[in-house]
């Protein structure tokens, strides 16, 4: 099967510009996790969508990001504006719906590294 | 909040020679999960292990969890250069079903 994509792989930004993230999940998987990687860290969660409709969103920074994922397939999460400290690695991972009580492995892509100057 | 940390932050070994890592967790689990990122990738799934369960293997790979202390270890015999690789653990708790939370990794570096 083919994995989850995600574009651009790279990208560097001005403080204060605008970006956004591409990702493409494996097909059929309904759960759709953006994670945030920070050199030397784990992921960490930013946003789960169950479809199209959002399940946690709590640890994403409203203010200045955004996501969605329209139709249920593929997403995109926007930086608008960005900061110094929003270099990271940015995860898109899928999983198969998880069920009461069990979740599913996640599959992730290879990420999009961003640096902002 | 950070669920699980993994021990050591590094660890360095010679090819052929095991390697174990471990992960400590604050609260009660659903399961438990081990996955290796290389570097500039992605993570890649490794092994799932269940409250219910105590070992797991897969391969070159044995992980043990004891939830009474709130712990899991990830063994790897026989390590190859491949094996070079930061070892992440996530831990899904029964009120977030479907959230993974990482800890924040084990760099494991074998040496030909």
């Amino acid at each position: 099967e083919a994995g989850v994509a995600q574009s651009p792989r790279y990208k560097i930004i001005e403080k204060r510009q605008s970006v956004a993230f591409w990702c493409n999940p494996i097909s059929g998987h309904a759960t759709l996790y953006w994670y945030q990687q920070i050199l030397g860290q784990g992921p960490k969660l930013l946003i789960q969508f169950q479809n199209n409709g959002v399940v946690d969103d709590s640890q994403l920074p409203k203010d200045r990001f955004s996501a969605e994922r329209l139709k249920g397939v593929d997403s995109t999460l926007k930086i608008q504006p960005a900061k110094l400290e929003d270099s990271a690695v940015y995860l898109c991972a899928s999983s198969a719906t998880p069920g009461v009580g069990y979740n599913s492995p996640l599959h992730f892509g290879n990420g999009t590294r961003l640096t902002v100057t | 909040s950070q669920q699980g940390e993994e021990d050591p932050q590094a660890l360095s070994i010679q090819e052929g020679e095991n390697a174990t890592m471990n992960c400590s967790y604050k609260t009660s689990i659903n399961n438990l999960q081990w996955y290796r990122q290389n570097s500039g990738r992605g993570l890649v799934h490794l092994i799932l292990i269940r409250s219910n369960e105590r070992e797991k293997h897969s391969g070159r790979l044995r992980v043990t969890l004891d939830t009474s202390k709130k712990s899991s270890s990830l063994l790897i015999t026989a390590s190859r250069a491949a094996d070079t690789a930061s070892y992440f653990c996530a831990t899904d708790v029964y009120t977030n079903a479907g959230k993974s939370t990482f800890g924040d990794g084990t760099t494991l570096t074998v040496k030909p």
